[in-house]
């Protein structure tokens, strides 16, 4: 069935970086776009990056602009997510979303399957 | 780019329906058809339950329905059941400057 499973999250320290992964199966992966979006403790949702089906486009929320890069194989059919100068305020369960829309390149769209989450604390 | 805003909570009786409001700005929920909503139970991932505004994906009870109305969307519950009791997040594109998406800050659903 259609899968997103990520990793790579724990404890790191405010200034350190963090890489994530997003494990797709069960959709033809290299035809979407594919997002993160993250949620802090107690709170709501917040997008957080895009990139397009084939990789060329790359948006980012104005929060982590410079900060974190998104990226992905789709020969391996993964996505990344670089974090790096984490701050406390980046602490929050980190959702890979895929977008609803073939070929998604920064289109309007939508988020319809979405990853269990992995939680990244940043703390000293 | 400021959150949607939504109410806090909302409650209703089994049976009952109940409309959760979703205010934006002429650049996003005013400017967009493509505003969506979420459903998500605590310790879950968020569910989509709304796409284009009225869309339903297939799954989803037909007792869910979106609507939106210059600047505000709103989802309507109708029938409620006791499985409906959820976090509900409303989410806009944007292309003020560059593609976005903002959520709004979430309502709880309470059923009574």
């Amino acid at each position: 069935q259609v899968q997103l499973v990520e990793s790579g999250g724990g404890v790191v320290q405010p200034g350190r970086s963090l890489r994530l992964s997003c494990a797709a199966s069960g959709f033809t992966f290299s035809t979407y776009g594919m997002h993160w979006v993250r949620q802090a403790p107690g709170k709501g949702l917040e997008w957080v990056a895009l990139i397009s089906y084939d990789g060329s486009a790359k948006y980012y929320a104005d929060s982590v602009k410079g900060r974190f890069t998104i990226s992905r194989d789709n020969s391996k059919n993964t996505l990344y997510l670089q974090m790096n100068s984490l701050r406390a305020e980046d602490t929050a369960v980190y959702y890979c979303a895929k977008g609803l829309t073939l070929y998604g390149s920064g289109s309007p769209d939508a988020f319809d399957i979405w990853g269990q989450g992995t939680m990244v604390t940043v703390s000293s | 780019q400021s959150a949607l805003t939504q109410p806090a909570s909302v409650s209703g009786s089994p049976g009952q329906s109940i409309t959760i409001s979703c205010s934006g700005t002429s650049s996003d929920v005013g400017g967009s058809n493509y505003v969506s909503w979420y459903q998500q139970h605590p310790g879950k991932a968020p569910k989509l339950m709304i796409y284009e505004v009225s869309h339903r994906p297939s799954g989803v009870s037909n007792r869910f329905s979106g609507s939106k109305s210059g600047n505000t969307a709103s989802l309507t519950i109708s029938g409620l059941q006791a499985e409906d009791e959820a976090d509900y997040y409303c989410n806009s594109y944007t292309s003020s400057s560059t593609p976005n998406w903002v959520f709004g800050g979430g309502t709880k659903l309470t059923v009574l």
